[in-house]
């Protein structure tokens, strides 16, 4: 039981590429998040899905793209990577109103 | 709008001492609470959940406590020890605007416990 996995573990962008940040749960869990975790912010939501096929804005969306086609895959896009992107991002799921279980999240830098 | 909030950002103990992380949350409608545990460079590892309708939860030398009317929830860590350095996150499971639920997290504290 692999939990929570995101993939690539680490990357380096240069301003302006694009890229996709990869979540899968083997939890068969209806919500997944999107986090990113910048020194003195805390944690904030990027993006969350509560079901296959659906997706909604959290509290810092601008810049980020979202799909849920597979209930157990939720994807992260970013079109136009920007130095203020560099962050740790990690991603969640969970049953609805239950524990949270994340991965080990990504590290990225926008050079 | 929800905003979680930690108190003391940063705490240094000798071991063996217990210890308590305060947390607190502006919009008591809140779901559940959970308590994570991250070490540096590392993901978060769940700790602990209460629901609301529960007051406190324990596992091992961990004991969460719930206080939904005043906002407050506490970690109490008895004999702690240096395995226990690591940043301690609260998050509460809070409605967002668009009918669904999301956790709200506060910036953590940073435990230091020294041998």
């Amino acid at each position: 039981n692999a939990g929570v996995t995101q993939t690539p573990k680490f990357r380096v962008l240069k301003t302006g590429q694009s890229m996709t940040l990869l979540c899968a749960q083997d939890m068969n869990h209806e919500y997944m998040y999107w986090y990113r975790q910048d020194p003195g912010m805390g944690l904030r939501l990027i993006h969350y899905s509560v079901g296959e096929g659906t997706t909604a804005k959290g509290e810092v969306p601008d810049g980020y793209n979202v799909s849920r086609l597979k209930k157990q895959n939720f994807l992260l896009g970013l079109e136009s990577a920007a130095p203020s992107q560099t962050s740790v991002y990690f991603c969640a799921s969970s049953f609805f109103r239950t524990e949270a279980f994340f991965g080990q999240g990504t590290r990225l830098t926008v050079v | 709008k929800q905003e979680v909030t930690q108190i003391p950002a940063a705490l240094s103990v000798p071991e063996g001492e217990n210890l308590v992380l305060n947390c607190s949350f502006t919009d008591s409608a809140i779901y559940n609470l959970q308590w994570f545990r991250q070490d540096p460079g590392k993901g978060l590892t769940s700790l602990l959940l209460i629901q609301s309708s529960q007051r406190e939860q324990t596992s091992g030398r961990l004991n969460a406590s719930l206080d939904k009317s005043s906002g407050r929830s506490t970690l109490y860590i008895a004999a702690s020890q240096p395995g226990d350095s690591a940043t301690y996150l609260c998050a509460a499971l809070t409605s967002t605007n668009q009918a669904g639920t999301a956790l709200i997290f506060g910036k953590g504290t940073t435990l230091s416990v020294s041998s």
